[in-house]
């Protein structure tokens, strides 16, 4: 079945480092993959998506890039700030509609 | 325009009685989807509704979890004689038109806790 593994948290970080977290998955047929974002107090909001292989998404200075050769989106940015701290979930959609997702990592930013 | 409601925030119930939990997804989409949450863990789905097509219950984990959808608005998802292991977030997402490319926008969840 599909599933989804990343990185385990939690991370801690200073403003302006950079950040990866990464995702691999095992999906059947060609996946769309996604990034979830949960905000303290908030709910779960898309943060980007790909659904093809070498597609790339952005959103906020985040990208993650679909990589088939090595079932992975891998999701970076260069220069974090407080505002970003969140837990973030990797999760795919494959022959089907039910997003299949992953254990979330909890990242926070310091000033 | 109105995102994705759920009712009640936070549900506190004894092990053993029935709880029910509300969804309102996006007017116009079509797909509505449950999934639960468990402290520290990813989501797990529970179940899918896409138009009037019969839903898939696949990810339902006991008979004790039942849902429905009125047309293409509210759902409830019921779970009767609850447990201590039921106790997590309940998180209900809808989209257009449950495609595998779609986003799916989620509530604000249903914070349940069984003693």
């Amino acid at each position: 079945g599909d599933s989804v593994t990343q990185m385990e948290g939690p991370v801690t970080l200073s403003e302006e480092a950079f950040l990866t977290i990464n995702c691999t998955y095992t999906a059947t047929g060609y996946p769309s993959l996604f990034w979830y974002v949960q905000y303290p107090g908030e709910g779960l909001q898309l943060l980007l998506k790909a659904t093809k292989a070498d597609d790339k998404g952005s959103n906020k200075g985040f990208e993650a890039t679909y990589r088939k050769e090595t079932t992975s989106f891998h999701l970076e940015k260069g220069s974090v700030q407080v505002s970003d701290s969140a837990v973030y979930f990797c999760a795919l959609s494959s022959n089907d509609y039910k997003l299949s997702f992953g254990a979330g990592t909890t990242v926070t930013v310091r000033a | 325009g109105a995102g994705v409601s759920q009712s009640p925030s936070n549900k506190v119930t004894e092990k053993g009685k029935d709880v029910e939990l509300r969804c309102d997804p996006i007017s116009g989409h079509t797909a509505l989807y449950w999934y639960r949450q468990r402290l520290g863990q990813g989501l797990e789905f529970l179940i899918y509704f896409q138009g009037n097509s019969a839903p898939d219950k696949s990810g339902l984990p006991s008979d004790r979890f039942s849902a429905e959808r009125t047309g293409e608005s509210v759902s409830t998802l019921t779970i009767q004689r609850t447990q201590q292991e039921d106790s997590a977030v309940y998180l209900c997402a809808s989209s257009l038109w449950g495609t595998t490319q779609e986003t799916q926008y989620f509530g604000p969840g249903t914070r349940l806790l069984v003693l």
